[in-house]
C-alpha cells in the first residue's frame, strides 16, 4: 500500500532561522495536504496542491508539489515561536488518507 | 462552537471491556473519518463514510472495532474487549464535498482519549 515518508523526524532551530520538512510517497499522489499539529491539539489543515510543480505560499510558508507528484516539501521562512508544532503530509490512497510520521518542529527564542 | 466534537474526552477501561466513542461533525458536512493516533505518529486511517455510507475500511483494523453514522450525521465509534494496545487517541474528522473528489479539507475533533489498563 501507499507510504508517505517525512524527514526530518525533529527540528530544532532558533528563532529567525528558516525550516523545511519534505514528503515522499511511494506512489504517485492525486493530491497532497498538509496539517499542523499544535501539542496537544488536534491537526489543522493547512493547504492542498493539486498540480504537478504546483507552488503556493501562505505569508511565511511555500509548499511545493513534485513534478512527478510523489513528493512535497514546506518551508518556512524566518521561524517564530508560533510555528512550534509537528507538521503533517497526507496523501489519498482509495478513500483512505494516509498520513507521514511528521516533523516535529522546536523554535528557540 | 460549530466545530467537529467529540464525547467523552478521556476514557480509562479496564482491558476486555467495550468502550464506544461518539462523533458530532460539523453540520452539513457529508464525510466523516475516524483516525486513531500513537505518540510519535501521524492519524492512521480507520475507516470513511460518506452520509450514512460506510465506504471504506482499513484492512488493519481488527474486527473489534466497529463505527456506526446510522442518520449520516453523528457517528460512533465501538471497540469490543479492548486490549492495551487500542490505548491511542481516537479523532474523528468531517468534510463538506460537493464532488467525486476526495481532494477537500478535513476538520478534526479534539480527540477521545482511551487508555486501557
Amino acid at each position: 500500500g501507499q507510504q508517505v515518508m517525512q524527514i526530518p523526524q525533529y527540528q530544532h532551530v532558533q528563532e529567525g532561522e528558516d525550516f523545511t520538512t519534505y514528503c515522499n510517497s511511494s506512489t504517485t499522489l492525486s493530491n497532497i495536504q498538509w496539517y499542523k499539529q499544535r501539542p496537544g491539539g488536534h491537526p489543522v489543515f493547512l493547504i492542498q496542491l493539486v498540480k504537478s510543480g504546483e507552488v503556493k505560499k501562505q505569508k511565511r510558508l511555500t509548499f511545493q508539489f513534485g513534478e512527478a507528484k510523489k513528493n512535497s516539501s514546506l518551508h518556512i521562512t524566518a521561524t517564530q515561536t508560533t510555528d512550534v508544532g509537528t507538521y503533517f503530509c497526507a496523501g489519498h490512497s482509495g478513500y483512505a488518507l494516509n498520513f507521514g510520521k511528521g516533523t516535529s518542529l522546536l523554535v528557540t527564542p | 462552537d460549530t466545530g467537529v466534537s467529540q464525547d467523552p474526552r478521556h476514557k480509562i477501561t479496564k482491558r476486555g471491556q467495550n468502550v464506544t466513542f461518539r462523533c458530532d461533525p460539523i453540520s452539513e458536512h457529508n464525510r466523516l473519518y475516524w483516525y486513531r493516533q500513537t505518540l510519535g505518529q501521524g492519524p492512521e486511517f480507520l475507516t470513511y463514510f460518506q452520509n450514512e455510507a460506510q465506504l471504506e475500511k482499513s484492512r488493519l483494523l481488527s474486527d473489534r472495532f466497529s463505527a456506526e453514522r446510522p442518520k449520516g450525521s453523528f457517528s460512533t465509534l465501538e471497540i469490543q474487549r479492548t486490549e492495551q494496545g487500542d490505548s491511542a487517541m481516537y479523532l474523528c474528522a468531517s468534510s463538506l464535498s460537493v464532488g467525486p473528489s476526495l481532494a477537500y479539507e478535513q476538520y478534526f475533533g479534539p480527540g477521545t482519549r482511551l487508555t486501557v489498563t
